[in-house]
């Protein structure tokens, strides 16, 4: 069955400091696909990001990128020099081929103080 | 393009009560996934709908149903409300092909008294 682990729950950080969060995946399919939302206060989910099994080439999008490792079933994402507007829940997803449903990670939350 | 709608914002029911709510995809999406969040369980998922037919559905009681129109827009329902279906309801909607990105609405807050 597919899982998804964020073992950091809570994270905190000072404004500028770069900041990793942790996602670790099951899956016994070989192709399936990996997300990242973002959930402000306000709770609604921001896709971020998306890729597929077959496509381990790094992703940098300005201030966020995303280091995806099949070898460790790991995808990770890194923002640097945190702002205080990156303050929010960071959920990771996997689904798996076939129309599967999104199953989340329990969720790190992240506050950037000023 | 406008994206995921979800209607109403906040509902505040009682036990026993049923309640209704609705989410209007993003223009040309087929696909409506309906989840629930609470702080114990986190993102769970309820159901999918595509094509106005349930595709997937989550391991919830039959007292959650929902269904699906001719234009996509999509409804949950959820009947004898217990204390424990109080929960943010986030709707998605993605084109329905295997892997695709789902686009979140705003939620719909759920406090059942």
């Amino acid at each position: 069955a597919q899982k998804v682990t964020q073992a950091q729950t809570e994270i905190s950080v000072v404004e500028k400091e770069d900041v990793t969060l942790d996602c670790v995946y099951e899956t016994r399919d070989t192709t399936y696909y990996l997300f990242w939302y973002k959930q402000p206060p306000s709770g609604e989910l921001v896709f971020l990001i998306r890729r597929n099994s077959f496509d381990e080439q790094n992703e940098i999008s300005g201030r966020y990128s995303w280091n995806f490792q099949k070898s460790t079933s790991s995808f990770n994402f890194t923002i640097t020099a945190s702002q205080v507007v990156d303050s929010a829940v960071y959920f990771c997803a996997l689904s798996e081929e076939g129309n599967t449903p999104l199953v989340f990670g329990k969720g790190t939350r992240l506050s950037v103080i000023a | 393009k406008a994206g995921v709608t979800q209607t109403p914002r906040y509902l505040i029911k009682t036990r026993g009560q049923q309640v209704t709510l609705s989410c209007s995809p993003i223009s040309g999406h087929r696909s409506v996934s309906w989840y629930q969040q609470t702080p114990g369980q986190g993102l769970q998922f309820l159901f999918e709908y595509f094509s106005e037919t349930q595709r997937n559905k989550g391991n919830f009681p039959g007292r959650f149903s929902g269904r699906q129109f001719s234009n996509s827009r999509s409804e949950m329902n959820v009947s004898t409300l217990e204390l424990g279906d109080s929960a943010l309801y986030l709707c998605a909607s993605s084109l329905g092909t295997s892997g695709d990105t789902q686009y979140f609405g705003p939620g719909t807050r759920l406090t059942v008294l």
